[in-house]
This record gives C-alpha cells, structure tokens and sequence, in this order.
C-alpha cells in the first residue's frame, strides 16, 4: 500500500537556527497538509496546499514557517529561525480530493530545538 | 473555529471487554468525523471514518455512532485485544480537508 514518507526521523537543530522538513506524499495525491503534535498533546493542523499554493493556515503558521513543493514528488515544511517552542513531532499529510477521501499521514519528523 | 473534546483520556480494559471513546464537537458545519490510531513513535493511521449523512458505521469489531443533533460522535471497540493497545484520536472537519483533532485517548488493553 503506498505510503507518505517523511525525512529525517528525527532533527536536532540549535535554535535560531533554519530546518527544512522533507515529505513525500502519495505520489497521486494532490492536496498536502503539515500537523504539529508537542509531545503529549493533540495533533494540530498547521497548513494545506493544494495547487502550489496555500489553501489555509493556522495560527501558528507565522512567518517564520513557509511550505513548498520544489518537485513533483517532495513536499517540504521550512522554520526560518527556529525556537525552543518549535520542538514537536511534524506530521505529513495527503489526500487525493479534499472533500471525500481519507487524508494519509506520515510517521512525523521529531524536532528538537537546542 | 471547530474545537473537539474527547473523553476519557485514559482508559483501561481487560481482553475482551468493550472500550468506549466518545467526542463533541462545535461547529455544526463539520460532516466528516474520522478516528485515527497512534501507535508509539508512529503517525495516526485511520481505523474509521463517518460521515454525517450517516450514523452509524462498522468494520468488523470497530464502530462508530453520530449523534447530529447533539454533536456527538463515539468509537466503540469489542473484543479488545493487546494489541489494539494505543493512543485514539477522533477528528471532526468539513469535507476531508483540514482536520481538528481531540485530546487523545490513551487505551491500555491487559491480557
């Protein structure tokens, strides 16, 4: 069964410093979405793509968060200057349509801020 | 915006026994209610999902009930077995776009 994969495993960055999460969606898909889960809490919804471009965003999608799909296969989550608060696991999600199939998520990328 | 609680947090259950997760949610527009299961060091991965021209659903021994009217929706587990030990979150949306998750539920399954 295809999967949605999601590199690296785990990061450790010092903070202030710029990650780049990378994700491979199911390779026929065509909407993407980045959840946040900290550790112990709920998963939260961060931001959707569709299109090469945004379709919605949280509030915690601030500025110094930004998502591209530099190919056609990779789906990436960049925190310009990361901070203590940023350490969470970040899930990868996909759909093939936005209004009746499942969304397919990743393992999640753990982030942790130095 | 669409906020879900989900109850209990916690829940514990000898092999065999039902299990019994239940959720609210807010917003009145959501119509697409699925239940996700994190195993440890995993992503969620969807066991069931409901939608809201529907109100009740069954796969196996995992269902799921919705109560429009009251918004409310519940996963029901029978037989339990160790292995369906997890963390279960339920998630409310409109359409399969972005989802809002509830709190967890961690279920411990004891032989």
């Amino acid at each position: 069964e295809p999967e949605v994969t999601q590199t690296p495993s785990h990061q450790v960055t010092q903070m202030g410093q710029e990650v780049i999460l990378r994700c491979v969606p199911i390779s026929n898909h065509l909407y993407f979405y980045w959840y946040r889960q900290i550790l112990g809490q709920k998963v939260e919804f961060l931001v959707s793509f569709y299109n090469n471009e945004i379709s919605e965003k949280s509030e915690i999608f601030d500025d110094q968060f930004s998502v591209e799909r530099p190919d056609g296969s990779n789906f990436t989550l960049k925190i310009r200057s990361t901070k203590l608060e940023d350490s969470a696991m970040y899930f990868c999600a996909s759909t093939l349509e936005n209004r009746n199939q499942p969304q397919h998520f990743g393992d999640g990328t753990r982030l942790s801020i130095l | 915006g669409e906020n879900v609680e989900q109850h209990p947090s916690t829940l514990s259950v000898q092999e065999g026994d039902s299990a019994v997760i239940k959720c609210t949610y807010s917003d009145s527009a959501s119509n697409y209610f699925p239940w996700y299961k994190q195993e440890l060091g995993k992503g969620p991965q969807l066991i069931i999902d409901i939608r809201s021209n529907v109100g009740e659903k069954k796969d196996q021994r995992i269902a799921v009930t919705l109560n429009k009217t009251a918004k409310h929706f519940s996963l029901h587990i029978t037989e339990t077995q160790p292995e369906d030990s997890a963390v279960y979150f339920c998630a409310a949306s409109l359409y399969t776009d972005k989802l809002i998750f509830g709190t967890g539920t961690r279920l411990q399954v004891f032989p």
